[in-house]
């Protein structure tokens, strides 16, 4: 499967542990993106690398939460002092940079954190 | 970010009928579309996408239609099928914002 991969699927953990997502883009894709979505709504944009370059971080990213992509190819997404309101999928795009400004972007699995 | 809505929460239909999906969007700089697919416990799947110099756009049993005076994108699915349920968003991407704002979703509920 060439598509984009994330691990773990689930996650549970309690109310102060810290956790660690990977996501393994589309190999050529150069761009990089961190989504996440609660249940009965639409993914929320977290942060966006170009490369290993991270270009945009969203206001819903807060200090508890960093992400990297050290060589430019796979991601992850680190949550210190997890809180029960980090509970959500966290999911991970990729798309190719067209040079047109409209890239389509391409969604793993998802990583499910349940945060007890 | 801005909003992008759909009007219908739920859609059921009888396997065969033709689905309607609709989404209002608000930023009339979205110059990017996209339909997305998502069964549970998966993440969303590309369908379709319309880019804003396009009214109209086909896939295999699949439209989209693109109205800019009224900011408005559809869905349109011939001969649904039960595989076809699932929640269907719309996204919007400005131009070199490099992010998409997604709405809330439409269950499409097919009955056989």
């Amino acid at each position: 499967d060439t598509g984009v991969s994330q691990d773990p699927r689930h996650k549970i953990t309690k109310r102060g542990q810290n956790v660690t997502f990977r996501c393994d883009p589309i190999s050529e894709h150069n761009r990089l993106y961190w989504y996440r979505q609660t249940l009965g709504q639409g993914p929320e944009f977290l942060t966006y690398f170009q490369n290993e370059a991270q270009l945009e971080k969203s206001r819903l990213l807060s200090d508890r939460f960093s992400a990297e992509r050290p060589k430019g190819s796979f991601s992850t997404l680190e949550i210190q002092r997890t809180e029960q309101g980090d509970s959500a999928m966290y999911l991970c795009a990729s798309s190719p940079v067209t040079g047109t400004g409209q890239d389509t972007q391409y969604f793993g699995p998802g990583t499910r954190l349940t945060v007890l | 970010g801005e909003s992008v809505g759909l009007h219908l929460p739920t859609l059921s239909v009888q396997e065969g009928d033709n689905s309607i999906i609709n989404c209002a969007y608000s930023n009339s700089a979205s110059d990017y579309f996209i339909w997305y697919k998502q069964e549970s416990g998966k993440g969303p799947q590309f369908i379709i996408d319309i880019r804003s110099n396009m009214d109209k756009r086909q896939g295999q049993r699949v439209t989209v239609l693109l109205n800019k005076t009224v900011k408005h994108l559809s869905l349109q699915i011939a001969a649904t099928q039960p595989g076809d349920s699932a929640v269907y968003f719309c996204a919007e991407n400005l131009y070199n914002f490099n992010k998409f704002y997604f709405g809330s979703g439409t269950k499409l509920n097919v009955k056989p």
